[in-house]
């Protein structure tokens, strides 16, 4: 199993262009995390996905992030236009099949992540 | 407002000597906690879990004991290994809430020197 895919690892940008991330869940996960991981803020999530669906996007912080998940093996965040305080790393983590942490066979599995600069 | 703290941003220990990581949480609701352990340039991996209904939870070198009146929960690795040298996060889920949901503590690095 190769494990979640994260791409780009690495990205560098300058302020205001569309920055897209993408990310392959482990095949068979129907639910997808994703995280942004700061000095200040740590590790948060920013939506959750449940069968393709959005469930809930309440730590997307603000209108120039959007995320979506067309189909069970691919999703995107997109940041637009990017600004230098979205610079962070960004996780995708997936799980099965529905994404309860407290199962621990349903634990999330977290990509390498995507290290975004905007200078 | 960090409702999940790793006040030691670092830790050094001796190989073979026990290395404790310790985690305080402020939310009462928190019933279920996690361990995950992240080397350089890889996301988090899974190291170990606890349900607030147990005190201790023991996989092989790494135990975790959660205090709930203290709202502590602590990670001990014995005996250390400088493989073990990562960063460890602390993690914390209402099950009764948004059982998907994990907040993080801010994180631990740890080095065990041969």
């Amino acid at each position: 199993d190769a494990g979640v895919i994260q791409s780009p690892r690495h990205e560098v940008t300058e302020m205001g262009q569309e920055v897209t991330l993408r990310c392959k869940p482990i095949s068979g996960h129907n639910s997808l995390f994703w995280y942004r991981q700061t000095m200040m803020r740590g590790l948060e999530l920013l939506i959750y996905f449940n069968n393709n669906v959005p469930i809930d996007d309440s730590g997307m912080p603000e209108d120039r992030f959007s995320a979506k998940m067309p189909n069970a093996s691919f999703s995107t965040l997109k940041i637009q236009p990017s600004e230098p305080r979205d610079s962070a790393v960004y996780f995708c983590a997936s799980s099965s099949p529905s994404g309860v942490v407290t199962h621990v066979q349903e634990t999330q599995y977290f990509g390498p992540g995507t290290r975004l600069l905007v200078l | 407002d960090q409702q999940v703290k790793q006040n030691s941003p670092s830790l050094s220990v001796q190989e073979g000597r026990i290395s404790i990581l310790n985690c305080d949480y402020t939310n009462s609701m928190f019933d279920y906690f996690l361990w995950y352990k992240k080397y350089p340039a890889e996301g988090p991996t899974f190291l170990i879990s606890i349900s607030s209904i147990k005190d201790k939870n023991e996989d092989g070198r790494f135990t975790v004991f959660l205090n709930k009146s203290a709202k502590h929960l602590s990670l001990h690795i014995v005996p250390s290994q400088p493989g073990d040298s990562a960063v460890y996060f602390c993690a914390a889920i209402n099950s009764g809430g948004s059982n998907y949901k994990l907040t993080f503590g801010k994180g631990t690095l740890l080095t065990v020197n041969p």
